[in-house]
């Protein structure tokens, strides 16, 4: 079945920038995303990429897919406070119609 | 502006009583979703409906009971059949990018606590 993993817990300093990693299982996924959960609060679209792309920038944000180890990173340039958050990486397999799997979400603080 | 409205956003039941979570969304989605979340986890599915009148189980789904009469809105009903009901309950629904991906839009969020 599919399954997405990712790390707890990333802690950077403001200004630096933040990689957060994603691994998954589903060779067959379509899409790949990135959400951001502010506390309390619902899930955020960040970015999304296609699976036959290895990357997508945009603006501090960067995508890169490795899909031949199934590894999705989001990388975070100049790291501000406000990017603290809870960060989602969700996947879309081919067969699932339009559900989506989702990790367990990597918690970024931000330190000034 | 279109969106997604949860209801109530805090809510206190005592053990035994049923209670019912709103969800109503005016982005003309036809799929709608039920997520649980508990403290330092990811979402995991309750129910899911990809169209009126027509609603399926998700991987957490004892203990709850849903309805989906109208495009607009699913009702979420956590049951005193769920033996641990407090958590952050997050309704979604699906529209289709330009690009095909399946974006979903999610509500603010609603947190139910068990007395």
């Amino acid at each position: 079945g599919e399954d997405v993993e990712q790390s707890l817990f990333l802690s950077v300093r403001e200004g630096d920038s933040s990689v957060i990693n994603c691994t998954y299982t589903d060779s067959s996924s379509t899409y790949l995303y990135w959400y951001k959960q502010e506390p309390g609060a619902g899930l955020q679209l960040l970015t999304y990429i296609f699976s036959n792309m290895d990357m997508k920038q945009d603006q501090r944000l960067t995508v890169l897919l490795n899909k031949k180890d199934k590894h999705l990173s989001l990388r975070i340039a100049d790291t501000q406070t406000g990017d603290s958050a809870i960060y989602f990486c969700a996947e879309s397999p081919n067969n699932a119609g339009n559900m989506l799997t989702f990790g367990g979400g990597t918690r970024l603080m931000v330190k000034p | 502006d279109g969106g997604i409205t949860q209801s109530p956003k805090y809510l206190f039941r005592k053990e035994g009583q049923n209670v019912t979570l709103s969800c109503e969304q005016n982005l003309n989605h036809d799929a709608m979703y039920w997520y649980r979340q508990d403290p330092g986890q990811g979402l995991r599915l309750i129910y899911y409906s990809q169209i009126v009148n027509d609603f399926q189980k998700g991987d957490i789904a004892e203990g709850y009971s849903v309805s989906r009469e109208k495009k607009e809105s699913f009702p979420l009903t956590v049951t005193s059949a769920q033996k641990n009901p407090t958590a952050f309950y997050l309704c979604a629904s699906t529209g289709t990018a330009n690009s095909g991906a399946n974006v979903l839009t999610f509500g603010a969020g609603s947190r139910l606590t068990v007395l």
